[in-house]
């Protein structure tokens, strides 16, 4: 069975950090670009970031460029975001993700990451 | 980058009608187009790929057409457990986009 699982999310206060983790079970991992994807409350789905398989590429929507990165580790079928400098807006909840050009649909059940002082 | 406006926003139906929402990007993107449905506190789920392929064990109610840049989700009979929120995904360039999302409730 295919499982993603998000960890990671809480409260932080603004421009503070955290990490969050996603680990990939029951399909080839380290085939699959990897994908974060946030909704914050009450509103739409936003794209967040992408990693390719290897990690060659790397994509960031502007409003979180410079302040979060991405990666992974295929050895660990682990995918991980790291958020620094987080504002209000980033509250969320946060979605690990497969791969949107593949025939499989991977999402894992979300984190919520709250920024409030 | 590519700017999905999907429409309407939000629409009332009843069971069994047909119901149509359409999502038209900013510029070309082949058929790099998903179709998503959430429901309150779920994760989404994919309906479609590739803008007309229906994702294994979605029911055959749910079609997608399009290439370039008009697409349309269809739901040819709509049922009760279909109320929910859709959204569009290109995936054809960075950053990916999502259409504004279309509500689809009960009348």
């Amino acid at each position: 069975e295919v499982q993603l699982v998000e960890s990671g999310g809480g409260l932080v206060k603004p421009g503070g950090s955290l990490r969050l983790s996603c680990a990939a079970s029951g399909f080839t991992f380290s085939s699959y670009s990897m994908n974060w994807v946030r909704q914050a409350p009450g509103k739409g789905l936003e794209w967040v970031s992408s990693i390719s398989s290897s990690s060659s590429y790397i994509y960031y929507a502007d409003s979180v460029k410079g302040r979060f990165t991405i990666s992974r580790d295929n050895a660990k079928n682990s995918l991980y975001l790291q958020m620094n400098s987080l504002r209000a807006e980033d509250t969320a909840v946060y979605y690990c993700a497969g791969e949107p050009a593949a025939m499989v649909d991977y999402w894992g059940q979300g984190t919520l990451v709250t920024v409030s002082s | 980058d590519i700017q999905m406006t999907q429409s309407p926003s939000s629409l009332s139906a009843s069971v069994g009608d047909r119901v149509t929402i359409t999502c038209r990007a900013s510029q070309g993107i082949r058929n790099d187009l998903g179709w998503y449905q959430q429901k309150p506190g779920k994760a989404p789920k994919r309906l479609i790929y590739a803008a007309s392929s229906l994702q294994s064990g979605v029911p055959s109610r749910f079609s997608g057409s399009g290439s370039g840049t008009e697409f349309t989700l269809t739901i040819s009979s709509l049922q009760p457990e279909d109320f929910a929120t859709y959204y569009c995904l290109q995936h054809n360039s960075y950053p990916h986009t999502f259409g504004g999302g279309t509500k689809v409730e009960i009348k």
